[in-house]
């Protein structure tokens, strides 16, 4: 069974950076592409960027001047960053399997997403 | 990039009865990227329907979805007490993309 699990502050400060951690559990972070979604309170859900283990990253282009995704097999783990944040990144944040390429360019397992606050 | 609108925003529906939620994108999706959520308050969306009417492993075959190019539609047969929660779609197009979300609670 895959399991996924968000670990990071759940405090940052403005204009700090953000940096979350996802634990892959039941499947190898080098079998899949891994990206991070994130939801503001009371709001809808936003893609922010994948991670694939060769090195292919793609990003949000509203975010992708601040975001970076990267990732330690050796841990089975993928990370988070992002630089510069604001009131507006106060989001729950997901990290999830995907996409899949070869079924439906979508996203089949996700952890239980982590809250993050941006405030001084 | 492609946007998403959902109709209703909301829709009050009793156990038993059918629902029918839309999708509409501002350009023509490729019907093998569109896929369907559902989330319960305080959960991780669910994936329900991918490649537009696909159903994902374990989900109930009272689901189903249907569309092409613009339009998409999620159908929920006789809805049963655990089928209440917000149900997002989304597509790929050079980017992903979610709608704002359709909530179906009880009448």
């Amino acid at each position: 069974q895959v399991q996924l699990q968000e670990s990071g502050p759940g405090l940052v400060k403005p204009s700090e950076t953000l940096s979350l951690t996802c634990t892959v559990s039941g499947d190898s972070i080098s079998n899949s592409y891994w990206s991070w979604i994130r939801q503001p309170p009371g709001k809808g859900l936003e893609w922010i960027g994948y991670f694939y283990h060769s090195g292919i990253t793609k990003y949000n282009p509203s975010l992708e001047s601040r975001v970076t995704i990267s990732g330690d097999t050796s841990k089975n783990q993928f990370s988070l960053k992002v630089t510069s944040v604001t009131a507006a990144d106060t989001a729950l944040y997901y990290c999830a399997r995907g996409p899949r390429w070869l079924q439906g360019y979508d996203f089949d397992i996700w952890g239980q997403g982590t809250m993050v606050t941006v405030s001084s | 990039e492609i946007v998403l609108t959902q109709s209703p925003g909301t829709l009050s529906l009793s156990p038993g009865e059918r629902a029918t939620l839309s999708c509409r994108a501002s350009q023509s999706v490729v019907s093998s990227y569109l896929t369907w959520y559902q989330q319960k308050p305080g959960q991780a969306p669910r994936l329900l329907i991918y490649g537009a009417s696909s159903r994902a492993t374990g989900i109930p075959d009272r689901f189903s979805g249907s569309g092409s190019g613009t339009d998409f539609t999620l159908t929920i047969n006789r809805l049963e007490p655990e089928d209440f929660a917000v149900y997002y779609c989304q597509q790929y197009g050079s980017s992903f993309t979610f709608g704002p979300g359709t909530k179906v609670d009880i009448k």
